[in-house]
């Protein structure tokens, strides 16, 4: 099936670092949507972004819709080990209600 | 207000059989959709259900089917379980309108053996 290309696929970090990932298609999305997955869990919204180049925070996460409209990033700042978990990326595209997910990013914090 | 209700939480099914799993959205949600997640697969979208009416389907087999029932509950089956489709299925409910978020359940994890 059809799914966004996310990187890095997993990162290790120390607590208190920053974390960047990105997500990237190659169609046009109307909607970018971020989501974190803790183990045995369905993943919880974070995030949604519903213009390019908007920009929209939560806490210590940010997200942006890129300009192109093709890709999306994540921002995570002074990381703590909760933060461990798989981060997905989801879009929608127009005339669609349906959306794609990208193959996670897998973050583990070290204390 | 109560999440998404997904039971059972865990299953197991020998291959051949055929299994139903059931979802209930969060009140006043008219769309479900399903995935099913895989280690090697990631989050595939299954179908969507807005309405009673299926509105989106992705690309499985006619194994899989679905369907929404009028207080907005959905149920999805898998007939002749392979050892393949071993995975946790995944449904979430949105009011239905263009660009609304989705929210999950917790899963039902099915092992087929």
């Amino acid at each position: 099936g059809q799914q966004l290309n996310q990187s890095p696929q997993s990162m290790f970090i120390q607590e208190g670092e920053d974390v960047s990932m990105n997500c990237t298609s190659s169609s046009i999305f109307n909607t970018w949507l971020w989501y974190k997955q803790d183990p045995g869990e369905g993943p919880v919204l974070l995030i949604a972004l519903y213009k390019a180049g908007e920009l929209t925070s939560n806490g210590r996460l940010t997200a942006q819709f890129g300009i192109t409209r093709k890709d999306s990033f994540l921002n995570i700042s002074a990381s703590i080990p909760s933060d461990v978990g798989i981060y997905f990326c989801a879009g929608q595209g127009s005339g669609t209600y349906k959306y794609i997910f990208g193959t996670g990013t897998r973050l583990k914090v070290l204390a | 207000k109560a999440g998404v209700t997904q039971t059972p939480r865990y299953l197991i099914k020998t291959r051949g059989q055929q299994v139903t799993l059931s979802c209930s959205p969060i009140s006043g949600h008219r769309s479900v959709s399903w995935y099913q997640q895989t280690p090697g697969q990631g989050l595939q979208f299954l179908f969507e259900y807005f309405s009673e009416t299926q509105r989106n389907k992705g690309n499985f087999p006619g194994r899989f089917s679905g369907r929404q029932f009028s207080n907005s509950r959905s149920e999805m089956n898998v007939s002749t379980l392979e050892l393949g489709d071993s995975a946790l299925y995944l449904c979430a409910s949105s009011s239905g309108g263009v660009s609304e978020g989705y929210t999950f359940g917790s899963g039902t994890r099915l092992t087929v053996v």
